[in-house]
C-alpha cells in the first residue's frame, strides 16, 4: 500500500510569512497532483508534476516534485489570508492504476 | 470545481435506510471516481467506472455499496442499510480518461447517519 505523509499537519502563521509544506512517501509515483480544500467544499487542482526534479510556479506558490518522484514540497511566499485552506497532496501510481493516493493534509491558518 | 456536480450536498439518513449519491461529470468526461473522506482521515479511492462499466472497485466494500455509471444520467453511488461508520463525505471526480491523470473533484454529499 502506498502511503503519502504530509507535514506540518497543522500551519498557522502571519499575513507576509513564507512557508513550506512537505509530502513525503516511500514510494515512487508517476506524477503528483496538489489540490486545494476549503471547508465544506470539493478539493480543487492547483498543479500536477510530473518529471522528477520538476518545479513549477503558480503565482506565489511553488511546487517541487522531487528527482525520485518519491516526495514533493508546496512553498508559499509572502502567505495571504486566501491562501488559508487545507492543501493535499495525492499521487498517481501509474502502471495502469488511476487510484490517487491522497495524504491527509496540511491544514494552513493565514493570520491578518 | 469545474462543474462536477454531486447532489444532494447533505444527507441525513437513519440506521437501516439507504443513501442514494449522485455524480454528473463534467461535459466530456466518461470517467468518474468515487472517494471517501472520513473526519480527519485523507480521501480514499472507493470506485472507478466508465459509461456502463465498472473498472475498479477494489476500494469499495463489498457489501452494502454499489456503485453505477449508466449510458445516460449520472453515476450513483448507493449505500444499502446504513450503519453510523458510513458518516462521511463523499467525493466523486471525472477525468476525459486513461491518460488523462487531472481528476476533477465535485463539491461532495455529506452524509450523515443518526
Amino acid at each position: 500500500t502506498q502511503l503519502l505523509e504530509q507535514s506540518p499537519q497543522f500551519l498557522s502563521i502571519q499575513e507576509g510569512e513564507n512557508l513550506t509544506v512537505y509530502c513525503n512517501s516511500s514510494s515512487v509515483f508517476s506524477s503528483l497532483q496538489w489540490y486545494r480544500q476549503e471547508p465544506g467544499e470539493g478539493p480543487v487542482l492547483l498543479v500536477t508534476v510530473v518529471t522528477g526534479g520538476e518545479v513549477k510556479k503558480l503565482k506565489r506558490l511553488t511546487f517541487q516534485f522531487g528527482d525520485a518522484r518519491k516526495d514533493s514540497s508546496l512553498h508559499i511566499t509572502a502567505a495571504q489570508p486566501g491562501d488559508t485552506g487545507l492543501y493535499l497532496c495525492a499521487g498517481e501510481p501509474g502502471a495502469g492504476s488511476y487510484q490517487l493516493t491522497f495524504g491527509k493534509g496540511t491544514k494552513l491558518s493565514v493570520i491578518p | 470545481n469545474a462543474g462536477v456536480m454531486q447532489n444532494p450536498r447533505h444527507l441525513v439518513r437513519r440506521r437501516g435506510q439507504e443513501a442514494r449519491l449522485r455524480c454528473s461529470p463534467m461535459k466530456g468526461h466518461s470517467h468518474v471516481y468515487w472517494y471517501r473522506q472520513l473526519p480527519e482521515e485523507g480521501l480514499k479511492f472507493m470506485v472507478y467506472l466508465q459509461k456502463e462499466n465498472i473498472i475498479d472497485e477494489s476500494g469499495m466494500p463489498k457489501e452494502r455499496f454499489s456503485a453505477e455509471f449508466p449510458k445516460e444520467g449520472p453515476s450513483i453511488l448507493r449505500i444499502q442499510q446504513v450503519v453510523r461508520g458510513d458518516s462521511a463525505a463523499y467525493f466523486c471526480a471525472s477525468t476525459l480518461g486513461p491518460p488523462e491523470y487531472e481528476q476533477y473533484f465535485g463539491p461532495g454529499t455529506r452524509l450523515t447517519v443518526t
